[in-house]
């Protein structure tokens, strides 16, 4: 299974909601990630979880807050949103080395959230 | 800061032409580098990932090159065809989890 799913695939929310995007793996990885795009552009990195522990935060705003419960889950919990904060949402997983403390391997990509805030 | 660029941003061919597609990254101490493909509205399929100690790799029609003295990676693709049309990324990763995602290539193949 070299599966990355991602709900909801869409979510309309207002300013005042608190939403949560889930992300879910079941290959073993043991690295993974939330990477937000805007329309024409690349990803951009918001937060790295490696081994369960946040290894990289990319100074995202506090209203959003990353949540890894487990190996196999990954949560962006959502408060308080701008408009211009609407988005694709995209997770990936990868299989970090550790010792180097970089990723060799491919990372995985789910299908995305489609964020709209109004 | 590691910046990486795509040339060119959009490309229209008809169906059967070999294709290159082109990456540059200003810094040339990476770990590795991935191509991908990412059709409207949906996540990134990784085609092809070369470590910084490989000069190239193959997979199918698609054939990615890379260069770090010079900071260049080329996409070649033959044979094109109509299901090859969509986005192209680059993405280059340094020491740690993070990878610098180019600014893309929009491909288009014309039946």
């Amino acid at each position: 299974d070299t599966e990355v799913t991602q709900t909801p695939k869409h979510l309309v929310m207002g300013m005042t909601n608190k939403k949560s995007l889930k992300c879910e793996q079941h290959m073993g990885h043991r690295a993974m990630y939330w990477y937000k795009q805007k329309a024409k552009k690349p990803p951009e990195l918001m937060f790295v979880y490696s081994y369960e522990k946040l290894s990289i935060n990319e100074s995202v705003p506090s209203r959003f807050s990353p949540e890894c419960p487990n190996s196999s889950l990954l949560n962006l919990h959502l408060h308080a949103l701008q408009p211009e904060d609407s988005a694709l949402y995209l997770c990936a997983s990868s299989q970090p080395r550790l010792a180097e403390r970089t990723t060799t391997d491919t990372q995985y990509f789910g299908p995305g959230t489609r964020l709209t805030v109004l | 800061k590691q910046e990486v660029t795509q040339i060119p941003a959009a490309l229209s061919v008809p169906e059967g032409e070999n294709l290159v597609l082109n990456c540059s990254f200003t810094d040339s101490a990476i770990y590795n580098l991935q191509w991908f493909r990412q059709d409207p509205g949906k996540g990134l399929t990784s085609l092809l990932l070369i470590q910084s100690s490989q000069r190239e790799q193959t997979s199918g029609r698609l054939n990615a090159s890379l260069d770090k003295s010079s900071g260049r990676s080329t996409l070649y693709i033959a044979a094109s065809q109509p299901g090859d049309s969509a986005t192209y990324l680059c993405a280059v990763s340094r020491w740690t989890y993070k990878y610098i995602f180019g600014t893309g290539t929009r491909l288009k193949v014309l039946a």
